[in-house]
């Protein structure tokens, strides 16, 4: 069984349209993150959610939007989609954000032409 | 704020050889853990290894090994008997502080590495 997944794997789309990505994690963890790979492979965080609830947003801009239905699900929508916002999304739980070990889903490479 | 420095952006070693990768790392926090995940071609993050600041020994994990200095702020990953297979990104990380109290990882800017048969 796939412990965080991702859907889609791969998104290609216009420039100014909206789009999201969906993760589920099956490890009844707490935390659940959204993490953005650039071009570079450097690797930074986005969201955190703990419960459903929003404990970290650094600086992402607005169109940008996590919803977290329950604590096994944490969504990303983004709107208005720009060039740079090509890149690979991750997400990745854990048990409660703060000792345990992140595991990550296996990425969406988001492409914006 | 935290920060994470891995020096060594490309590595080509030959295959059964042992492999150091860099990390060196900067934190005002008293408690915080360091990892290490690998990501091959095919784009996963994949878990190797974990070294928490109070933890006296060096963290192992079948061929994976830390080596933790917490003096010189350094959190090398040692792979013994490097195979075909290690060849990879890997990404140095430390969990700390964010602005808002709460728990993150700081991720560094990897290093490449392959392994030459």
């Amino acid at each position: 069984d796939t412990a965080v997944s991702q859907t889609p794997k791969y998104l290609v789309t216009q420039m100014g349209n909206d789009k999201s990505i969906k993760c589920e994690q099956n490890l009844g963890h707490d935390t659940m993150y959204w993490y953005k790979q650039d071009s570079k492979k450097f690797l930074k965080i986005m969201f955190s959610y703990n419960n459903k609830e929003l404990i970290i947003n650094e600086t992402v801009p607005n169109r940008f939007s996590p919803k977290s239905p329950d604590k096994a699900h944490l969504n990303l929508h983004i709107n208005s989609l720009e060039l740079g916002d090509s890149a690979v999304y991750f997400c990745a739980s854990s048990q409660d954000g703060s000792q345990e070990t992140q595991y990550f889903g296996p990425g969406t490479r988001l492409l914006v032409l | 704020a935290q920060k994470i420095t891995q020096t060594q952006p490309g590595m080509f070693v030959q295959e059964k050889e042992a492999v150091t990768l860099d990390c060196t790392y900067d934190t005002s926090d008293q408690s915080y853990g360091l990892f290490w995940y690998k990501q091959p071609s095919s784009g996963e993050m994949i878990f190797l290894i974990y070294q928490g600041s109070y933890d006296e020994q060096n963290a192992t994990e079948g061929r994976y090994s830390l080596n933790f200095q917490k003096a010189r702020k350094s959190a090398n990953l040692v792979i013994s008997a490097s195979q075909l297979g290690d060849s990879a990104m890997y990404f140095c990380a430390m969990r700390g502080l964010s602005n808002f109290g709460n728990e993150k990882l700081t991720f560094g800017t990897g290093t490449r590495l392959t392994i030459i048969p």
